[in-house]
């Protein structure tokens, strides 16, 4: 059975840094690109980042490039998602997400984590 | 990027009945590389067909979805209980991956 579960949210002040942990367990994690995805309380949902199953190709939404970074460690089955001066605007439910390919994103997502929650305020 | 407009905003349908869900493109969505999910309360998406009209694994066969270029749909042919929920699409053949805004299937 595929599990993805997130870790690291919290309470944030603006321009503060937090890490975004996703544990993966239920399949090869290595063969499969990994994606964020956010929600906003009340909102629709909004793709954030991607990489590839070698961890070798990487992609952003403009809103977050250059200020989060996708990364993962393969042996230890586990993707990460540091955030940067953040700000109110990233406010959100964070999700981790599989897709059932190994490199080609855009794409769907097959599997979801149950999300961890960011709150950037003073 | 390309925007998904869904309609209705809100659907009100009684159990039993039939659910027809709207997703429009700003432009067209290349190889039919769309997808839909259900959410509920509390609960993370959870994915119902790609493809347009493929349907994941062990979703029942009441969900279908059709459509090309710009337009597709998402019917439900009979509405059970536990098919209260938003409903997103999601295009997948032009970066950036964007959905939609959400459809939200209410109890009438």
């Amino acid at each position: 059975e595929v599990q993805l579960l997130e870790s690291g949210g919290g309470l944030v002040q603006p321009g503060g840094s937090l890490r975004l942990s996703c544990a993966a367990s239920g399949f090869t994690f290595s063969s499969y690109a990994m994606s964020w995805v956010r929600q906003a309380p009340g909102k629709g949902l909004v793709w954030v980042s991607t990489i590839s199953g070698s961890g070798g190709d990487t992609y952003y939404a403009d809103s977050v490039k250059g200020r989060f970074t996708i990364s993962r460690d393969n042996p230890k089955n586990t993707l990460y998602l540091q955030m940067n001066s953040l700000g109110a605007e990233d406010t959100a439910l964070y999700y981790c997400a599989k897709s059932p390919n190994y490199q080609r994103t855009p794409y769907y997502f097959d599997y979801w984590g149950q999300g961890t929650l960011v709150t950037v305020s003073s | 990027e390309i925007v998904l407009t869904q309609s209705p905003g809100t659907l009100s349908l009684s159990p039993g009945e039939r659910a027809t869900l709207s997703c429009r493109a700003s432009q067209s969505v290349s190889s039919s590389y769309l997808a839909w999910y259900q959410q509920k309360p509390g609960q993370a998406p959870r994915l119902l067909l790609y493809g347009a009209s493929s349907r994941a694994t062990g979703i029942p066969d009441r969900f279908s979805g059709s459509g090309s270029g710009t337009d597709f749909t998402l019917t439900i042919s009979r509405l059970e209980p536990e098919d209260f929920a938003v409903y997103y699409c999601q295009q997948y053949g032009s970066s950036p991956a964007t959905f939609g805004q959400g459809t939200k299937v209410e109890i009438k």
